[in-house]
This record gives C-alpha cells, structure tokens and sequence, in this order.
C-alpha cells in the first residue's frame, strides 16, 4: 500500500516571501500521479498543482512550483510570492497510474496548515 | 459549468442512528468517490462507483454503503453510527476520458455523532 508523509505540521511565512512545503511517498509502482490540494476553511479541497511520474520536468502554475525528486520518492511544493490567500491546509496526494478497481483513489497525506503573516 | 455540490452541509446524530449524506458530480463527470476526513488528519478514501457499481473500497466496514444514479449522483449511507464516525465527508467527481482524470471535489459535509 502507498503512504505520503507531510512532516511539517504547521509552516508560516511572511507575505510575499517563498516557503516550501515537503512531502515524501513510499510505492512500489513506477507509475503514479503526485498532487497537492489546498483546503481553505471552506473546507473545499482545491487542486493546485499536479505531476506525473513519468515527466521529469518540474510543474509550474503560476506562483507554485515543485520539486519532484522520484528516485528519492519527494514531492516538495514551493510558493512564491506568498498572499494572505494562500493560507489554508496543503494536503499532498498520490495517485496509481494503473487502471481497475478504485483507480481514481487518492492517498493523503496528514497536511501541513500555512499561516501567511502580513 | 456547475461544480460538486453536496448536502446537507451539517449534520447532527445520535450513536445508532443511520444517515445518508448527497452528492451532485460536477457536469460531465461519471465517477464518484467518497473520503472522509477526521479533525486534523487527510482525507481518507471510503469507497468510489463508477456506473452505478462500486468500483473500488478503502477499509471501511460494510455498514458504509453507497449508490451512484443514472444522472451520476450519488449517496453515502452509513448504518449503526459511532461516535468515530463523526468526520468531514468529501465527495469527489472525475470522468474517466482525459489525463489524470483530475478530482473535483464538493465542500463537504460535517457529520457530527453524539
């Protein structure tokens, strides 16, 4: 079975500044899909940046970037430029890349809440 | 494009009880999954349908049951509620054409067992 560990409980960051948020997975599979979402206290889970095993390059949206290292099994997300908006819960996800049964399941990870301080 | 919507947003129970928790797929999606999440912890994965069938279950025990419609909406029922029930439930709609069959997921619905 896949696991994700988030081992910062809890990150703060002042506005506009850069902070990274890590995440490690342990699997077996050679194909998988990595995600962090954002769950604001609105509770909605929102995605906000995505990446596939297979692509070596890192993924960029916008203000957020990662940085995928397979071989080490991490999958940290920064965000630069940080805004008051960006304070909520990060959630890090895996995904299986194989079909069949429960093939959408996502794994989570504990989450790390982020605090912006203006 | 009209989201994930689900209902109702709260809700209050006693242990024993039964309840059933609602969930509108965002337009176009045809597979459902349902996650629970405790206070302060990840969401976890309860079960997923994808054709009116389950299509997949986390290791939750049988009196967690669902349903998906022919409009694609589903239901999470949960028999003989315990107090660790008490969760935020997350519903999350994907289609199965496309990459990374991305999740789009509701607000949720706060179950309380007293």
């Amino acid at each position: 079975a896949q696991t994700v560990t988030q081992s910062q409980p809890e990150m703060s960051v002042q506005e506009a500044e850069t902070v990274t948020l890590s995440c490690t997975y342990d699997t077996s599979e050679s194909d998988y899909y990595l995600f962090w979402y954002k769950q604001p206290p609105s509770r909605q889970m929102i995605l906000v940046i995505r990446q596939e095993a297979y692509k070596q390059q890192n993924a960029t949206e916008n203000r957020f970037s990662v940085n995928f290292q397979k071989a080490a099994k991490s999958f940290s997300l920064k965000i630069s430029d940080s805004q008051l908006g960006d304070a909520a819960m990060y959630f890090c996800a895996y995904r299986s890349a194989l079909g069949g049964a429960g093939s959408y399941q996502l794994t989570f990870g504990k989450g790390t809440k982020l605090s912006v301080i203006p | 494009e009209t989201g994930v919507t689900q209902s109702p947003t709260h809700l209050i129970k006693t242990r024993g009880q039964q309840v059933t928790l609602r969930c509108s797929s965002q337009s176009g999606h045809n597979t459902v999954s349902w996650y629970q999440q405790a206070l302060g912890q990840g969401p976890q994965f309860i079960f997923q349908y994808y054709r009116e069938e389950e299509n997949g279950r986390g290791n939750f025990p049988p009196r967690f049951s669902g349903l998906q419609f022919p409009n694609y909406s589903s239901e999470l029922n949960v028999n003989a509620l315990e107090l660790d029930d008490s969760a935020l439930y997350l519903c999350a709609s994907s289609r199965t054409s496309g990459s990374m069959h991305e999740q789009f997921f509701g607000p949720g619905t706060r179950l309380t067992v007293l």
